[in-house]
């Protein structure tokens, strides 16, 4: 199970931390990620980061967004600064499958929405 | 970064046969093939199919995937009310060092 926290309404420029606790997988072991939806829009990844650590990002949140992970606490991490409104959307985390393409398992999201 | 390209909607009647595709080039699809994902209005995506062709257990088996080329086909056959929904694509990009996702096809069920 992947649930996610921390969204929520948060002005421009502002900053949030999206939380993903995980259960029955192993957070550290997998590659994770993060993909968001936009209103009325399709998916769109984010980031990621692998078993050994190694991190990835999208262009459009390159320098702003950070992702991490807690062993201990076996959670995942996006910490999200300098918020835009086009940063409005569902933020999901993601499990992705063995070889680390594919997205096999996803939470049920946590709403951010950029806005004065 | 640039997505892959699916039809935006796509039309069958009930018990008929959907085919969507999903097209992108010899850096993501043609090297990878793609997963497809369904998703209901409100609801996270499903995986439906992963490294191509590859299915999830419990996933239906009115499903089935392929690839030609640089082009992923997802197939739907006896469709039924609950396949009325939204189905992308997704891989990883080589030459981006990125993950894509196809835009989307919304699949109505007439």
């Amino acid at each position: 199970q992947l649930v996610e926290s921390g969204g929520g309404l948060i002005q421009p420029g502002g900053s949030l931390r999206l939380s993903c606790a995980a259960s029955g997988l192993t957070v550290s072991s997998n590659y994770m990620g993060w993909v968001r939806q936009a209103p009325g829009k399709g998916l769109e990844w984010v980031s990621a980061v692998n078993n050994g650590g190694n991190t990835y990002y999208a262009d459009s949140v390159k320098g702003r967004f950070t992702i991490s992970r807690d062993n201990y606490n076996n959670t995942m991490y996006l910490q999200m600064n300098s918020l835009r409104a086009d940063d409005t959307a569902v933020y999901y985390c993601a499990k992705l499958e063995t070889t680390g393409y594919d997205f096999d398992f996803w939470g049920q999201g946590t709403l951010v929405a950029v806005s004065s | 970064q640039a997505g892959l390209t699916q039809p935006p909607s796509v039309s069958m009647g009930l018990r008929q046969t959907a085919t969507l595709t999903c097209t992108g080039n010899n850096n993501n699809v043609g090297s990878r093939g793609a997963a497809w994902l369904q998703q209901h209005p409100g609801l996270p995506p499903k995986l439906l199919f992963y490294r191509n062709t590859n299915r999830p257990p419990g996933s239906s088996e009115r499903f089935s995937s392929s690839r030609s080329g640089n082009t992923a086909s997802l197939t739907i056959t006896g469709l039924q009310p609950e396949d009325d929904a939204d189905y992308y694509c997704s891989t990883w990009d080589t030459s981006l060092s990125a993950w894509v996702f196809g835009g989307g096809t919304k699949l109505t069920v007439l």
